[in-house]
């Protein structure tokens, strides 16, 4: 099951920071806090990741609490192709799998607005 | 970034027929790949997963021998929904495992008339 909790859906103005928040207070040590986002009828686009660090990349910011129990995922500089359903993983890793499922959450569907 | 397919994006088959989805790794190659299924306006739900050379685990309530998943190379893994029906009408996307990282593949809809 998803261990994560999000907001169901937020609007942004085109060019302003678009702020999403998750909540992951049930997170352990040695779990990653993922994001992806998904745009209508395709596959989920890998956006970053971190663990108790705050992390940048070329697309976004995500800022990890110092208790990690939240995160929030940050898009700079928002536009109209950002508009999708953005997705909150805590990374977990099943015992004696091989493969560490991804359990996705309800995401939150962001829309930004011109 | 690491890329992954599937084929077909998009199939209509019959009821009680059996269609078959390939996902496929293209430039790296992968032990583990997940099958999820997501219908209208829901989340993406785990259905598989999906390990080279051994049988798939699959994920409480979903029946094995109506989704039978094949993981017969580091590059390929296949679904076939067997006996389909209506309600097995979804997108099914796969995504295939490289270190850390998942990648996922483009989707195949999926509809059962």
């Amino acid at each position: 099951d998803a261990k994560t909790t999000q907001p169901p859906s937020m609007d942004c103005a085109e060019g302003r920071a678009a702020n999403l928040p998750c909540n992951h207070s049930t997170i352990s040590g040695n779990e990653y806090v993922y994001w992806y986002r998904q745009i209508h009828s395709q596959g989920p686009q890998y956006i970053i990741h971190g663990l108790k660090n705050n992390e940048t990349n070329e697309m976004a910011s995500l800022i990890i609490t110092e208790d990690r129990k939240s995160s929030t995922l940050i898009l700079p500089h928002a536009t109209l192709r950002d508009t999708a359903v953005y997705y909150c993983i805590v990374y977990m890793t099943v015992w004696g799998n091989t493969g560490n499922q991804f359990y996705f959450g309800t995401g939150t569907s962001l829309t930004v607005i011109p | 970034g690491a890329v992954v397919s599937q084929h077909p994006s998009w199939v209509i088959c019959k009821s009680g027929t059996s269609v078959k989805i390939e996902c496929r790794s293209l430039d790296f190659q992968a032990t583990t790949m997940f099958w999820y299924r997501q219908f209208p306006k829901q989340s993406l739900m785990l259905m598989a997963t999906s390990n080279e050379g051994s049988k798939a685990t699959y994920e409480q309530g979903v029946e094995k021998d109506k989704f039978l998943i094949n993981h017969a190379s580091l590059t390929l893994s296949t679904l076939t929904v067997t006996s389909a029906h209506p309600e097995d009408s979804s997108f099914y996307i796969c995504s295939a495992q490289d270190s850390y990282e998942q990648y996922f593949g483009p989707g195949t809809r999926l509809t059962v008339t």
